[in-house]
């Protein structure tokens, strides 16, 4: 069966330091790997995505994620957080062999001052 | 470039109800996709259109939930009648077709439902 598993429902971390979100998949098919946060009442933005090429992306503001085929793996990192990371994150895996978009159960990043 | 348009916002309604959501994606997006955060989960896709064919439905309660993309645009999403548990967020995306570098899902910002 194909799945996404965040490990984490919830994250405190203090401001400036180091975090880690994991993501998990399984999948018998190529995938194209996703990160999505979502501040409160809001709805979901790209934060970076995986479709092919180098396997370590980074978005615009210090978040990057590494592609680990051997270890189904897309785990989230930012060496040092700031009060706005504050959301929820998301993680969303589409299979190659369709364009569905599957997500995560979230992991909710909290930083503390 | 505008964004995925949804509206209501929010909606209070009682059990037994019906009600509508309204999603009008990005320009030139063929695919369009429903889904329901309930609560402290993630998204659940509820439907996915192309153009104005529907891909996969497997998770709509098709007893109660119904969605149309007449035009292969603006779409639908009704309930008829409502339950508590259809309490939740329903989010509409769109995106360009497979193959595309910009093959992400692009977000609206939901309409939140509430059930008493």
């Amino acid at each position: 069966a194909q799945s996404v598993t965040q490990l984490d429902s919830q994250v405190p971390v203090f401001e400036e330091a180091p975090v880690e979100l994991r993501c998990n998949y399984s999948s018998s098919v190529s995938v194209y790997l996703f990160w999505y946060v979502q501040y409160p009442n809001q709805g979901l933005q790209l934060l970076l995505k995986y479709l092919s090429g180098s396997t370590l992306v980074e978005s615009i503001n210090g978040f990057e994620a590494e592609f680990n085929k051997s270890q189904t793996s897309f785990h989230l990192r930012k060496p040092s957080v700031h009060i706005s990371d504050t959301a929820e994150y998301f993680c969303a895996v589409s299979w190659s062999t369709g364009n569905q978009f599957y997500f995560g159960t979230g992991t909710s990043l909290t930083v503390i001052p | 470039e505008a964004g995925v348009a949804q509206s209501p916002r929010y909606k209070i309604i009682e059990k037994r109800q019906s009600v509508a959501f309204w999603c009008n994606p990005i320009s030139g997006h063929a695919t369009l996709y429903w889904y329901q955060q309930i609560l402290g989960q993630g998204p659940k896709l509820l439907i996915q259109f192309q153009n104005n064919g529907v891909v996969d439905d497997s998770q709509l309660p098709k007893d109660r939930f119904s969605a149309e993309r007449l035009k292969g645009v603006d779409s639908t999403l009704k309930i008829q009648p409502a339950k508590l548990e259809d309490s939740a967020v329903y989010l509409c995306a769109s995106s360009l077709p497979r193959g595309s570098m910009n093959t992400e899902a692009f977000f609206g910002q939901g309409t939140r439902l509430t059930v008493v």
